[in-house]
């Protein structure tokens, strides 16, 4: 089966920069990805990593390590409609388009 | 207009009850999957399907039951509803063709509450 960790909370301040760690266990591991859900809002896509590295989109960097099992999300310049909940998903299978959600990071962003 | 909608958004009913939600797409989208969403549990795969032909089960799938009446609409079924089905819904899609990879489109969601 798959499992992932990532903290349950964070704090962070407006302007500054957070990162939420993901790591996790898995057979046939083929991609990392992120989610943001805004509470009552569905989840929307973020990033997609299948190699090691860093990604950016916009504010946001996402980075892997596979040997690790490990990866981030980084958010800088922080702003207060950041604060929302941020969930990493595994992709085992190539093609397979399935995905195991972890149990998500909420994110506040205070002043 | 919405890509991915779900109805009803809320639905209150009771223990013992069958009740069906539904949820249509407009994007084209070959691949259309069943979550739920429990506080503090993330979300969870129901069902999945990647065509109409095509019905798996996901890692939840007890108690529930699915329909792929065509492309566009795949309706998740409580056949006999329980309390411990209170929970968020979410229906999403994606395609294999041109997106990045694993971007997944999430519908509202609908509320369901089991007395």
């Amino acid at each position: 089966g798959q499992s992932l960790e990532q903290p349950s909370e964070v704090t962070a301040v407006e302007g500054a920069i957070v990162q939420i760690n993901c790591t996790y266990q898995t057979s046939g591991f083929y991609g990392l990805s992120w989610y943001q859900q805004h509470d009552g809002g569905a989840p929307t896509f973020l990033s997609y990593n299948a190699l090691d590295g860093l990604e950016e989109t916009g504010r946001f960097f996402s980075f892997l390590s596979r040997s690790d099992s490990y990866g981030y999300l980084l958010l800088q310049e922080l702003q207060m409609k950041d604060s929302a909940s941020y969930f990493c998903a595994v992709t085992s299978g190539a093609g397979s388009y399935q995905l195991t959600f972890g149990k998500g990071t909420k994110l506040s962003v205070i002043p | 207009d919405a890509d991915v909608t779900q109805t009803p958004r809320n639905r209150i009913t009771k223990t013992g009850k069958r009740i069906m939600l539904e949820c249509s797409q407009t994007k084209g989208h070959d691949r259309m999957y069943w979550y739920r969403q429990d506080p503090g549990l993330g979300l969870r795969l129901i069902y999945y399907s990647f065509d109409v032909k095509d019905i798996n089960k996901g890692e939840i799938s007890d108690g529930y039951s699915v329909s792929r009446q065509a492309q566009a609409k795949f309706s998740l079924s409580l056949e006999s509803a329980i309390p411990n089905q209170t929970a968020l819904y979410f229906c999403a899609t994606t395609t294999t063709k041109g997106l990045a990879d694993n971007e997944q489109f999430f519908g509202p969601g609908t509320r369901l509450t089991v007395l």
